[in-house]
Formats: structure tokens, C-alpha cells, sequence
């Protein structure tokens, strides 16, 4: 069973402050890796992809591979209110099949 | 245009209804998904169309039948549906087929379906 699990939260943090969401997967063989966000009622929108070890920045948006340790993080620098959302992570698996997987999301509320 | 649509937004339906669920991109994108979403959960895939043949269809019950008109074009044909089919049904492109390995999938807005 090929695996993707996140900390359901749900995570609070203050505005102004730095949001960690985190994910590990199973599939040791996984090749790129997404962060959704999705608000409530609406449809997941992609906010960051990764595909090699190491950090790619989008603005206030940081994601962070670990191949090795088969974890991928999701840092929100400056986090306002607009960004309380569920943050889904999403592996894409190895093998013919080629879905992606997705965790159970993290509720990230940020308090004014 | 970097979207993809679905029509309708809402849809109440009867158990002994039947109605189609309608996805559009022109993004070019060679393979479109239908997934599941329930409330408080992540989305659960349905079907792939990889270059509009159907490539993966993840032991869906038969009262769901999807098609892929053309390139740009996905229905989800319902027909005889639960009250536990009740969910928001999202489609997504990505751009390559099914076996590219960096393959974005954009979501749709997604349909609200209730059955009675």
C-alpha cells in the first residue's frame, strides 16, 4: 500500500509567523511531489511542485525534499489570514499506475 | 486560457435519474482525471483518459461511465446512483500522458452532486 501521510492539525499559527506543514511517503521509488491548497467548498488549486532534493521558493511558499528520508515539507513564510486553508500533499507513485497519492490534508488556520 | 470548467456547479438528482457531469480544457493537456472528493477527505481518483483512451478505472461501480468526446472534452455519466454517492466530483488535466513523470494536475472547480 503505497502511502502518503500527513499531520491532519488541525495547525494554528499566528499572522506574521512561519506555517510548517509536513508529509512522508511510503513509495521510496515516488519521482515529483505537489502541494495543494484547497479552501472549504472549493477545489484543490496547485501551489508548489518539486521534483529534486532540496528547497524550491515561490514567493512566501518553500517546499523542501528529502528524498533519503522520503519527506516533503511545505514552509509559509509571513502567513496571513487568507491563507487558512487544508493543504493536501500529493506524491506521484512509481510503477505503471503513475497517480498520485494524496495525504489527508492539514487544516491551517492563521489568527489575526 | 489556463482552466479547466465543469458544468453543472450543482446537481440534485434522484436515485432513478440519469445526467451527465461535463468537463472542458484548452490547456491542450493530454490526459484528464475524474476524481471523488467527500467532505473532510482528499480526492479519490475514479478514472484516467491518456491521450482519450481510458487508462485507469480504480474499481469504479458501473452506475459511473465515463467518456472523452475528444481531447479537450470529459462526461461522467451517472445513472442509478446512492445517496452515498453524494460528493463534489472534480475533474483534472494535466499535460502530458500518463506516463510522464512531472505531470501538474489542475483541478477544476469541481460539481456539487446530491442524490435523494
Amino acid at each position: 500500500q503505497k502511502e502518503v501521510e500527513q499531520n491532519s492539525g488541525p495547525l494554528s499559527v499566528p499572522e506574521g509567523a512561519i506555517a510548517s506543514l509536513n508529509c512522508t511517503y511510503s513509495d521510496r521509488g515516488s519521482q515529483s511531489f505537489f502541494w495543494y491548497r484547497q479552501y472549504s467548498g472549493k477545489s484543490p488549486e496547485l501551489i508548489m511542485s518539486i521534483y529534486s532534493n532540496g528547497d524550491k521558493e515561490d514567493g512566501r511558499f518553500t517546499a523542501q525534499l528529502n528524498k533519503a528520508s522520503q519527506y516533503v515539507s511545505l514552509l509559509i513564510r509571513d502567513s496571513q489570514p487568507s491563507d487558512s486553508a487544508t493543504y493536501l500533499c500529493a506524491v506521484r507513485s512509481s510503477g505503471s499506475a503513475r497517480q498520485l497519492t494524496f495525504g489527508s490534508g492539514t487544516q491551517l488556520t492563521v489568527l489575526p | 486560457d489556463t482552466e479547466v470548467t465543469q458544468t453543472p456547479k450543482h446537481l440534485v438528482m434522484g436515485m432513478t435519474n440519469k445526467k451527465s457531469l461535463k468537463c472542458e480544457q484548452h490547456m491542450g493537456h493530454r490526459a484528464m482525471y475524474w476524481y471523488k472528493q467527500k467532505a473532510k477527505k482528499p480526492p479519490e481518483l475514479m478514472f484516467v483518459y491518456s491521450y482519450e483512451k481510458l487508462s485507469i478505472n480504480e474499481s469504479v461501480p458501473s452506475r459511473f461511465s465515463p467518456e472523452c468526446p475528444n481531447s479537450s472534452l470529459l462526461n461522467l455519466h451517472l445513472h442509478a446512483l446512492q445517496p452515498e454517492d453524494s460528493a463534489l466530483y472534480l475533474c483534472a488535466s494535466s499535460p502530458g500522458g500518463r506516463e510522464s513523470a512531472y505531470n501538474e494536475q489542475f483541478f477544476g472547480p469541481g460539481t456539487r452532486l446530491t442524490v435523494l
